[in-house]
């Protein structure tokens, strides 16, 4: 059962323009979510996060959208460059038992044309 | 320069062996984490650690062993028991994994480059 699904498996926009990464969660318990970028042979890095009790979170280029009525959350990255070719993962956090459990989406790979 | 070291980044295991992967942090976390990652999915949580000498099953954990003897060191052993041991492996870590986080915000899991095991 995948709780946390990122349905584009992949996505390639134009230098300059806007990148967005979607995801869907099924638990409507799950209290943070964060997205990680992950370049290839390395590991993930954090990105950003929002609280579920929040709509809207902002740093720099990077906006994470989040609308809990669907289950549905959004990475924007304005303007895309090159250096933001990657993949991203989306990541839901609850807390269960005194431990934050994380559940990983499946990745989308982002690819900005020059 | 603080961080994960993971090795090698580079394994390969000959069909009914075990082998350990390496995983240091300097970063004075008290949790760490093993998560697998295959080709199309996510990661999956393998193990994880709150605390020294203190470890519990994630989702897959059959086939696999840890310890934790020391707060810096969270070794992963892919045992032949493992059926399909093929994958790239992650280790992470977390400054704490208690209740507090609820107040304080979430904090982000910091990964390692992965080691990647092929069988012979």
């Amino acid at each position: 059962d995948q709780q946390v699904k990122q349905n584009s498996p992949s996505l390639s926009v134009q230098e300059g323009r806007i990148s967005i990464l979607n995801c869907d969660y099924t638990n409507s318990m799950f209290d943070y979510f964060l997205w990680y970028k992950k370049y290839p042979a390395e590991g993930p890095t954090f990105l950003i996060s929002i609280s579920s009790i929040k709509d809207k979170n902002e740093d720099g280029r990077f906006t994470v959208f989040l609308n809990k009525s669907a289950k549905h959350l959004s990475l924007h990255i304005v303007p895309s460059q090159p250096g933001d070719s990657a993949v991203y993962f989306c990541a839901a956090s609850l807390n269960s038992g005194g431990y934050q459990k994380v559940t990983f989406g499946t990745g989308t790979k982002l690819q900005v044309i020059p | 320069d603080g961080g994960i070291t993971q090795s090698p980044k580079y394994l390969f295991r000959k069909e009914g062996q075990n082998v350990t992967l390496s995983c240091e942090q300097n970063l004075n976390h008290d949790a760490m984490y093993w998560y697998r990652q295959d080709p199309g999915q996510g990661l999956r949580l393998i193990y994880y650690s709150q605390i020294v000498n203190d470890f519990q099953k994630g989702d897959i954990a059959e086939g696999y062993s840890v310890s934790r003897e020391k707060k810096e060191s969270f070794p992963l052993t892919v045992t032949s028991a493992q059926k399909n041991p093929t994958a790239f492996y992650l280790c992470a870590s977390r400054i704490r994994d208690t209740l507090g986080q609820a107040v304080t915000g979430v904090q982000p899991q910091h990964f390692g480059d992965g080691t990647r095991l092929s069988i012979l």
